[in-house]
Parts: structure tokens; C-alpha cells; sequence
């Protein structure tokens, strides 16, 4: 079964804005990842936090996780036009060697 | 210079037709996987393979068939093809199967059966 659901499933802003976007899963994790797609092309990797760590920093970017919960977000501030694309998180189970992606946050940033 | 590189980019075939999609990394990784991304974008892996060992084989048609000569090639055959394997390609690699790290993805192939 899928393994983690993304919310919301579509977000609309205007540049300078910061978005925020939120995965939950539902197994035990090594750790989560987030993934940017633009339309028409392969993902690409932002960030990957570990399941011992709580909030992880890169740029723009601010990811956190709550293993209790069992739940993650992405936090983009300042946005920009080019921040445009899909968004997935992605986790890597304890018991597999692969990751499992969610459904994926389409982000539109307006000029 | 491509990390991962798919070919080809696009593939329109009909229906009952073998094709085959090929995958190359230059990364050095020692994992590469096939995912399909179906039409509302969610990602399901199909295989994964670690130093051309074949680890993970999900519940895919028997029709797929991946071959890894070496650990920086990971081809994908489809034989008979039919209507619902119109999809979104994805070759990917990572450094090691368990581990820390993220997976560099090709610009996958968009497969049109008719």
C-alpha cells in the first residue's frame, strides 16, 4: 500500500510567500526525503532528514519530522515563480532498501 | 554531463509490441531502480538492483523483464505490451542500498501504448 500521504494535494501562492507542505507515513523509517519535480522531468533530491533528527535546514528550505507522529513537513519561504513543480516526500523503510514516495504536493507560485 | 541518462526520452508503440528502455549512470552508485510513475504522478519502484544483483522484484508483470549487465546499466524490456503500461519511466540510482542517501533520477521515459 502507498506509504505516505501528502497534504495539501495542491497549493497556490504568490511569490515572497512561504509554503508549507506535510507527509505523513505509516511505517518505521531509516529516513524521509523530499523531491522536487517540474513538469515534464525526473525528480530531483532536496533534502533527507534521518529519523534521529528533528529539523534539517538547506537554503530555503526547512524540513521537520515527528517520528512520533509519524509526520514531516517542508517549509519553502520566500518563494519564487521558479519554485513552481511537484513536490513529494519519500521514505526509506527500516525493513526495505528502497523508497516509498507520497502523492505529491503540485505547487503553483504566482508572480 | 548526464548523471543518470534514459533513452530513449519518448517511445510510441502499439499495442502487443516488445520495446526496450535503457538506463545509464555515471556516478559510480551502487544501486540503480526502475520506478513507473502512472498518470497522476504516483511512483511506484518496480525493481531494484544492487552490483547487478537483482534485490528488490515488486509485484510487476512477468512481461518486464530488467537486466543489469553492470552495476552502471540497468535496462528495462517490456514484452507484448499493453494499453495500461502507458506510463512514466524512471531510472534512479543511489551510492549504496542502505544508507543515507538520496537517489539521483534520469528524466525519465514517456511510454504511449496505442
Amino acid at each position: 500500500s502507498q506509504q505516505g500521504e501528502e497534504d495539501p494535494q495542491a497549493l497556490s501562492i504568490q511569490e515572497g510567500e512561504n509554503a508549507t507542505m506535510n507527509c505523513s507515513y505509516k511505517t518505521s523509517i531509516n529516513n524521509l526525503q523530499w523531491y522536487r519535480q517540474n513538469s515534464g522531468r525526473g525528480l530531483v533530491h532536496l533534502i533527507l532528514i534521518r529519523s534521529n533528527e528533528r529539523e534539517k535546514h538547506s537554503g530555503r528550505l526547512r524540513v521537520t519530522l515527528d517520528t512520533s507522529k509519524k509526520s514531516s513537513s517542508l517549509l519553502i519561504t520566500a518563494s519564487r515563480a521558479a519554485d513552481t513543480a511537484s513536490y513529494f516526500c519519500a521514505t526509506e523503510e527500516t525493513s526495505g532498501s528502497r523508497l516509498t514516495f507520497g502523492e505529491g504536493t503540485q505547487l503553483t507560485v504566482n508572480p | 554531463d548526464t548523471a543518470v541518462s534514459q533513452t530513449p526520452k519518448y517511445l510510441v508503440t502499439q499495442m502487443g509490441n516488445d520495446k526496450s528502455i535503457k538506463c545509464e549512470q555515471n556516478l559510480g552508485h551502487d544501486t540503480m531502480y526502475w520506478y513507473k510513475q502512472d498518470s497522476k504522478k504516483f511512483l511506484k519502484i518496480m525493481f531494484s538492483y544492487n552490483n547487478k544483483e537483482l534485490i528488490i522484484n515488486e509485484t510487476v508483470p512477468n512481461r518486464f523483464s530488467p537486466k543489469s549487465p553492470d552495476k552502471a546499466h540497468l535496462n528495462l524490456h517490456i514484452n507484448s505490451l499493453e494499453l495500461g503500461d502507458s506510463a512514466v519511466y524512471f531510472c534512479a540510482s543511489s551510492q549504496i542500498i542502505w544508507g543515507n542517501y538520496g537517489y539521483t533520477f534520469g528524466s525519465g521515459t514517456r511510454l504511449t501504448v496505442v
